[in-house]
């Protein structure tokens, strides 16, 4: 069975500080991968997603970066956090090409302090 | 530029009733919409969904109806139960094309509605 890790579950970084977030997809090939994030009292915020390795979508401009390195790992990245970065970090992942639900994993509490 | 947009931020209905969650989108490329459950620091998990072709589709308590030409879908909870509070958000899904295999897919949130349901 499809299995997502995520982590860390919680952290709490100073501002000017870099992050780094990893996500791994187990028993699947192939996914369509994703970071979301869910700010205070906000909605789920597309902030990249990946259809393969090397390619890679960024959605709003920000402070923040995704690499793919292997098939089924995403990383989320940033050099310098900002206060404004704190929130609620998910990953996911579907099967293409379409008609299919993504799964998401349980999610990094990042704050900045 | 919100391309999923759930108007309601909260909804509060008695046990036993009828919760309706609705979403509206503007992208006609839109091919799959889907709604998720979300309980606070947990991830969203999945319910329900329905493909752009079909108007209607029923699992239980749950049924999605979507209103193409009015770009409009809507999520019925019958009878609502407690367990049933959660934050709930509708997603649109569209293709986008692959080097490889030719084919993925993009899901685009709406903000949420926050269904509170009571004894």
């Amino acid at each position: 069975s499809q299995t997502i890790h995520q982590w860390p579950a919680t952290l709490v970084q100073p501002v000017g500080s870099p992050l780094s977030l990893e996500c791994t997809v187990e028993g699947t090939s192939n996914p369509n991968l994703y970071w979301y994030r869910q700010a205070a009292g906000r909605g789920l915020q597309l902030l990249f997603y990946s259809v393969g390795i090397g390619q890679i979508s960024s959605e709003v401009p920000q402070n923040l970066s995704a690499s793919r390195p292997q098939d089924r790992q995403f990383i989320l990245s940033s050099k310098k956090l900002l206060l404004s970065d704190s929130g609620f970090y998910l990953c996911a992942w579907s099967t293409g090409p379409t008609y299919t639900e993504a799964f998401f994993g349980q999610g990094t509490r990042l704050t900045v302090v | 530029d919100q391309q999923v947009k759930q108007n309601s931020p909260s909804l509060s209905v008695q046990e036993g009733r009828i919760s309706i969650l609705n979403c509206d989108y503007t992208n006609s490329m839109f091919d799959y919409f889907l709604w998720y459950k979300k309980y606070p620091a947990e991830g969203p998990t999945f319910l329900i969904s329905i493909s752009s072709i079909k108007d209607k589709n029923e699992d239980g308590r749950f049924t999605v109806f979507l209103n193409k030409s009015a770009k409009h879908l809507s999520l019925h909870i019958v009878p609502s139960q407690p367990g049933d509070s959660a934050v709930y958000f509708c997603a649109a899904s569209h293709p986008v094309r692959k080097r490889l295999t030719g084919g993925g897919n993009k899901l685009t949130f709406g903000t949420g509605t926050q269904l509170k349901v009571e004894l």
